[in-house]
């Protein structure tokens, strides 16, 4: 059962332009969401956040955008650099007594070009 | 901070055997998520603890994984006995209670069961 999808395996956008990287996820009782993004053989690292309460956060050429009753979030890159490529992984995390649980998504690649 | 350390970077290993993955969370962090990466499933959450003690082990595959927080600082994932199948990128994630909305990665270690 996964709760966070990625629908798009890859994406190539040319230098300059937005990129939009989408998920859905089906639990309404997630507190957070997130973007994270991976380099070759490097772990995740966090890029930008929101909270479900809100529905765009934006920080530098990064902005993210939730839409709760779609269940759906998408972040936008703009504009798009060839260092962005990368895989970014969708998270979303409950907050719990003790603890947060967060659940990812399978990831998409993205390809800026020159 | 040298940031979230984990060992092996690689290991390859015969079907049967043993494996031990070994991570060092960041000085002041209390809580700990183990994840394993493949193609298909992207980032499988396995475990995650909260003060040495695990909250959440519902992703964990089957018996044959095991996960321990023997202080505040340090963690094994625990696969015996292998098999092909648990080839895979497993990380290591470290936070602070109350930082939801960020996890920090190590490099993950690079598991092959032959």
């Amino acid at each position: 059962d996964q709760q966070v999808k990625q629908n798009s395996p890859s994406l190539s956008v040319q230098e300059g332009r937005i990129s939009i990287l989408n998920c859905d996820y089906t639990n309404s009782m997630f507190d957070y969401f997130l973007w994270y993004k991976k380099y070759p053989a490097e772990g995740p690292t966090f890029l930008i956040s929101i909270s479900s309460i809100k529905d765009k956060n934006e920080d530098g050429r990064f902005t993210v955008f939730l839409n709760k009753s779609a269940k759906h979030l998408s972040l936008h890159i703009v504009p798009s650099q060839p260092g962005d490529s990368a895989v970014y992984f969708c998270a979303a995390t409950l907050v719990r007594t003790g603890g947060f649980k967060t659940i990812f998504g399978a990831g998409t690649r993205l390809f800026v070009k020159a | 901070d040298a940031g979230v350390i984990q060992s092996p970077r690689h290991e390859v290993t015969e079907m049967g055997q043993e494996v031990t993955l070994r991570c060092k969370l960041i000085s002041g962090h209390n809580s700990l998520f183990w994840y394993r990466q493949t193609m298909m499933r992207g980032l499988e959450l396995l475990i995650y603890f909260n003060n040495n003690v695990p909250i959440d082990d519902s992703g964990m595959p089957e018996d044959r994984f095991s996960a321990k927080m023997p202080n505040a600082s340090f963690s094994t994932l625990k696969i015996q006995p292998s098999e092909p199948r648990d080839s895979a990128v497993y990380f290591c994630a470290s936070s602070r209670t109350g930082q939801a909305t960020e996890a920090f990665f190590g490099q993950g270690t690079r598991l092959t069961v032959v």
